[in-house]
């Protein structure tokens, strides 16, 4: 199973908005639901962001937000801020009841 | 609160085994699916395996198929994860997940430990 491809970095100033892609197949981003994010900083362990393509868990902030377009996932974060600062990964469940993830992104507020 | 724990990484020479284990407490273990997820160091994710509540239903990555046996205790609320045939490119922090809905879902892993390090060295 082939990783999911995000753009190694992304950037903009506070306030702006960003959006990371995740391009998949057809065989998991295309036709699952079952796509999630995942925020990381340094040194500790990832954080759900987004789960089911486009819902956040309690306590994510609104600025958030996920959807799907054919075989590409997207994660927006509006009104850019300083904490937002991270890696971002991917994940989308698979034809085969595994599950895969993307590249990783790497988000600077500049 | 939701807590999960792993221990037993450590370092190992090419070709050993270790084993791998992840306390959870502050839910209803036996009502989740769990899932080891490893990164290896300045790495991306990648996704190991899951067991299905009731160990009904195990899936691994194709890199470690044949080679990682996931199992869980559900009386000691604990997961582990046997590695055997340990190669240079299983060196990782590995991370225990527990899936976000009770039963079998897709939807994402909404709680993880802090990791524990695998080291495969000579």
């Amino acid at each position: 199973q082939s990783a999911l491809t995000q753009p190694p970095s992304v950037s903009g100033s506070p306030g702006q908005s960003v959006t990371i892609s995740c391009t998949g197949t057809s065989s998991d981003v295309g036709n699952y639901n079952g796509v999630s994010w995942y925020q990381q900083s340094p040194g500790t362990a990832p954080q759900l962001m987004i789960f089911e393509v486009g819902n956040r868990p309690s306590g994510v902030p609104d600025r958030f937000s996920g959807s799907k377009s054919g075989n590409t996932a997207s994660l927006t974060i509006s009104g850019l801020q300083a904490e937002d600062e991270a890696d971002y990964y991917c994940s989308s469940y698979t034809s085969t009841s595994t599950f895969v993830f993307g590249t990783g992104t790497k988000v600077t507020v500049l | 609160e939701v807590q999960l724990v792993e221990s037993g990484g450590g370092l190992v020479k090419p070709g050993g085994s270790l084993r791998l284990s992840c306390a959870a407490s502050g839910f209803t273990f036996t009502d989740y699916t769990m899932n080891w997820v490893r990164q290896a160091p300045g790495k991306g994710l990648e996704w190991v395996s899951s067991i299905t509540s009731g160990s009904s239903y195990i899936y691994y990555a194709d890199s470690v198929q044949g080679r990682f046996t996931v199992s869980r205790d559900n009386a000691k609320n604990s997961l582990y994860l046997q590695m055997n045939s340990l190669r240079a490119e299983d060196t990782a922090v590995y991370y225990c997940a527990r899936d976000y809905y009770a039963g079998i879902s897709a939807a994402g892993f909404d709680y993880w430990g802090q990791g524990t390090l695998v080291t495969v060295s000579s």
